[in-house]
């Protein structure tokens, strides 16, 4: 079964400062990759995927994120942080070929100090 | 373009009671797919619609049954709820062709006393 992990629960960062988060995945074939958001409260926005092709994905408001395969890991880095970036991130894996089930990491909760 | 809606927003229940959730999909979309979230987890799979059929269903038991409607909305369904179902329900619609991106609600909070 695949699994996802998300080894930072915590992290804090300046704002204006680069931010990496960190994503790792266990999967026996070619994985769908992703990284969602959610503000407090509010549902999943998807900030970028990965299906195939180019290995560094590009998404909304600044985020990329690269596939490394020999890692097993997909990190995503925002170079200048913005005090609204503050909010939970997830990363997920889900099925190649069909079958739309995502499974998710446990998030990582991003602080932005001022 | 409406994204997905879920309904009700919030909603207080008791032990052994049953309730019903209900999500529309994104304009487009016919593939719906059903997640638990509870407080300070990741979203757990629980099922997906497609055709009016559960296609896919995670670790959940029984109790936690589903339906797709022609128009392809669909309800979750909980019956004797236990505290621990306590949890935000996120409901996830995708086009089965296009591939697998699924875009999310805003989900229901419900809370067990």
């Amino acid at each position: 079964a695949q699994s996802v992990t998300q080894p930072d629960i915590h992290i804090t960062v300046s704002e204006g400062a680069s931010l990496e988060l960190r994503c790792n995945y266990s999967y026996g074939a070619t994985p769908y990759l992703f990284w969602y958001v959610q503000s407090p409260g509010q549902g999943l926005q998807l900030l970028l995927k990965y299906f195939s092709g180019d290995t560094l994905v590009q998404g909304i408001k600044g985020f990329e994120a690269e596939f490394k395969r020999s890692q097993s890991s997909f990190n995503l880095r925002k170079p200048s942080v913005h005090w609204s970036d503050a909010a939970e991130y997830f990363c997920a894996v889900g099925l190649t070929g069909g079958g739309n089930k995502l499974t998710f990491g446990t998030g990582t909760q991003l602080k932005v100090e001022l | 373009d409406a994204g997905v809606t879920q309904s009700p927003t919030h909603l207080i229940k008791t032990r052994g009671q049953q309730v019903t959730l209900r999500c529309s999909p994104k304009s487009g979309h016919d593939t719906v797919s059903w997640y638990q979230q509870a407080l300070g987890q990741g979203p757990q799979f629980i099922f997906q619609y497609y055709e009016e059929e559960e296609r896919q269903r995670g670790n959940f038991p029984d109790r936690f049954s589903g339906h797709q409607f022609p128009n392809y909305s669909s309800e979750l369904n909980v019956n004797a709820l236990l505290l621990g179902d306590s949890a935000l329900y996120l409901c996830a619609s995708s086009l089965r062709l296009a591939g697998d991106t699924q875009y999310f609600g805003p989900g229901t909070r419900l809370t067990v006393l």
